[in-house]
């Protein structure tokens, strides 16, 4: 099993549409979880921490399910912004500062 | 808007020359990062310094070298670099307390080796 595996996209939706994508992670011990996107050719850029409580930031969500090891991200109303790469990205074990990140799934928002 | 900055933007080098990636941030953040990124690829750690020490080497090769010369600046010297080095270079940086070491970046040092 992967580190961090994500949904392979890409995603292709029409704007207003609510999109939702998977990571899972293979490390029990791992402590930290986040969303990242990263537009072509961009850095990435830290969209949010996901906690066991879940989290919620304007039109995005996400939970964390420690049992199944399972993080996702939903996106509602979506934008032509939201055009990226999403990045599902899990600390190393007990090492909180040693990220892996997934692959990353392209979202492309169509008008 | 990053509050991390890398220079320089761009660094076209040959296989025998020395140079040097330079990141700054100015959040007061006592962990940095250097990642690389290949294309189409997720960004790779490569070396982490917490309170300007090195404490994690992902096994890289010698001839990328880290300084963190004080809490704010963080050098990657280049030497001897091989075609297969060319990518995009990213610093990052964290704060240590709290439970969650979110990690901002850079804008990145897109690299070529000729």
């Amino acid at each position: 099993r992967k580190e961090v595996e994500q949904d392979p996209g890409p995603f292709n939706v029409p704007e207003g549409a609510t999109v939702a994508f998977n990571c899972t992670y293979s490390n029990s011990a791992s402590q930290s979880f986040f969303w990242y996107r990263q537009d072509c050719r961009k850095e990435p850029k830290l969209l949010m921490s996901v906690y066991s409580s879940g989290n919620e930031d304007g039109r995005f969500t996400a939970q964390l399910n420690r049992a199944s090891q399972y993080i996702s991200l939903l996106i509602r109303d979506s934008k032509l912004s939201d055009s990226a790469t999403y990045l599902c990205v899990v600390s190393k074990g007990g090492s909180q500062g040693n990220l892996i990140f997934g692959k990353g799934t392209k979202l492309s928002v169509k008008p | 808007d990053t509050e991390v900055t890398q220079t320089p933007k761009h660094l076209v080098m040959g296989m025998t020359n020395k140079k040097s990636l330079k990141c700054e941030q100015h959040m007061g953040h006592r962990a940095m990062y250097w990642y690389k990124q290949k294309a189409k690829k997720p960004p790779e750690l490569m070396f982490v310094y917490s309170y300007e020490k090195l404490s994690i080497n992902e096994s890289v090769p010698s001839r990328f070298s880290p300084e963190c010369p004080n809490s704010s600046l963080l050098n990657l010297h280049l030497h001897a670099l091989q075609p297969e080095d060319s990518a995009l270079y990213l610093c990052a940086s964290s704060s240590l307390a709290g439970d969650s070491y979110e990690q901002y970046f850079g804008p990145g040092t897109r690299l070529t080796v000729t």
